[in-house]
């Protein structure tokens, strides 16, 4: 069945970096555009930023365009997320999910566990 | 990137049928878009509820169903359960479609 793992999160500096990982199994990876959503502690959804099957398009939220990139690697069906210049804000559960768009919609059917990255001093 | 709109909480009986609404713009729900809906339970993940505004995954309850007028999309539950107590989020396409956006959540209480 499909599963997405995510990890790499942890207690991080303001202004430091950390590099989170999805590994997904039971599905054709590269076949699906990823995204990251990430949720604040208490806090609603919010979604951070989407990756294309062949990593041909990216795009991020505006808070946090210019110091978070998102890649994948499908040879090992992996996806990443390189966070830096974090701030106390960043603080949240950050999950990965599969996304499936059209030209009407864009959806997430399936959705990893979530790592909590915890920014502070 | 404004949060789509969601009212913060919503409460009904068992067996009675709650809406939920989630309202957005002419540049995102309003356009062509179509929303999507989400169930999440305390301490777990999201799950989809509801895709191209009305279609339920394999699996989920035919008592979810969801619809749109104009700038407002709603998720409605018939014959609410306990387990349906959890938080709802919607989700759309915004701006030129190379964005996305979330409601800012609501939680349904069953009485």
């Amino acid at each position: 069945q499909v599963q997405l793992v995510e990890s790499g999160g942890g207690l991080v500096k303001p202004g430091g970096s950390l590099r989170l990982s999805c590994a997904a199994s039971g599905f054709t990876f590269s076949d699906y555009y990823m995204s990251w959503i990430r949720q604040a502690p208490g806090k609603g959804l919010e979604w951070v930023s989407y990756i294309s099957s062949s990593s041909s398009y990216t795009n991020y939220a505006d808070s946090v365009k210019g110091r978070f990139t998102i890649s994948r690697d499908n040879a090992k069906n992996s996806l990443y997320l390189q966070m830096n210049s974090l701030r106390a804000e960043d603080t949240a559960v950050y999950y990965c999910a599969t996304e499936i768009c059209s030209s009407t919609s864009c959806y997430y059917d399936y959705w990893g566990q979530g790592t909590l990255v915890t920014v502070s001093s | 990137q404004s949060a789509l709109t969601q009212p913060a909480s919503v409460s009904g009986s068992p067996g009675q049928s709650i809406t939920i609404s989630c309202t957005g713009t002419s540049s995102d729900v309003g356009s062509y878009n179509l929303v999507s809906w989400y169930q999440q339970h305390p301490g777990k993940a999201p799950k989809l509820m509801i895709y191209e505004g009305s279609k339920r995954p394999s699996g989920v309850s035919n008592r979810f169903s969801g619809s749109k007028s104009g700038n407002t999309a709603s998720l409605t539950i018939s014959g609410l359960q306990a387990e349906d107590e959890a938080d709802y989020y919607c989700c759309s396409y915004a701006g030129s479609s190379t964005l996305r956006v979330f409601g800012g959540g609501t939680k349904l209480t069953v009485l």
